[in-house]
């Protein structure tokens, strides 16, 4: 069936640096792509999402670009704080028909951000 | 607003018992979602609901059931537990279903183990 995958499942970097986190899909219909933080013991927090019919979106400090020449998304997280550390997810929905509205997640990638 | 809440937080059941998970929402969104998330995977939908009186089978439907008596509550119901069954649950609920310009909100998650 249609999957997103992410190829890091961990990511360890030091405050201050730059963050990005990859995500593969494989639905070529997917026309609605969103990124979501999940720390400890909470639920998932939507950070950003994208268009099928962009390639780029920028949000307070994060940045997602899409490509959909190979299928490849990305979270850019800049000056990455100690808060930043969690898993993030990427998901992906088709509009219309009967996926509408559902979302498909992929496994996640652990963030974590050294002082 | 409370945004989204879910009750209980913590749950231990045997084999075969039965229980209902509540998710309650105060943002008046048409959509509500409830999903599953397991050790190193992304959240799996398991049933959702398109506004009061309705549902419909997500990915993961088996031995779950579900309502939308009300649109601001939406209940899991697990007739007969399964150990396969130990997992996080998570309900969301949304205004749309899943466009550009909608966005899933998460309420914190039940941790159920079944023995």
């Amino acid at each position: 069936g249609e999957s997103v995958g992410l190829h890091l499942p961990t990511l360890s970097v030091q405050e201050g640096d730059n963050s990005i986190i990859n995500c593969a899909y494989s639905n070529s219909a997917s026309d609605y792509f969103i990124w979501y933080k999940q720390e400890s013991g909470k639920g998932p927090q939507f950070i950003i999402d994208i268009r099928s019919n962009m390639d780029k979106r920028q949000g307070q400090r994060v940045t997602v670009l899409l490509n959909k020449t190979v299928k490849h998304l990305s979270l850019q997280i800049a000056a990455t704080q100690p808060g930043d550390s969690a898993v993030y997810f990427c998901a992906e929905a088709t509009a219309g028909g009967t996926s509408y509205g559902k979302l498909t997640f992929g496994q996640g990638t652990i963030l974590t951000v050294h002082p | 607003n409370a945004g989204v809440t879910q009750t209980p937080k913590f749950r231990v059941l045997k084999t075969g018992q039965s229980m209902t998970l509540l998710c309650a929402q105060d943002m008046n969104h048409e959509y509500m979602y409830w999903y599953r998330q397991d050790p190193g995977m992304g959240l799996r939908l398991i049933h959702y609901s398109v506004g009061e009186g309705t549902t419909a089978k997500g990915e993961v439907p088996d031995g779950y059931n579900v309502s939308r008596l009300k649109k601001q509550n939406f209940l899991l119901g697990l007739e007969s537990a399964a150990p396969s069954q130990t997992s996080v649950y998570f309900c969301a609920s949304s205004t749309l279903a899943g466009g550009a310009t909608d966005t899933q909100y998460f309420g914190p998650g039940t941790r159920l183990t079944v023995l």
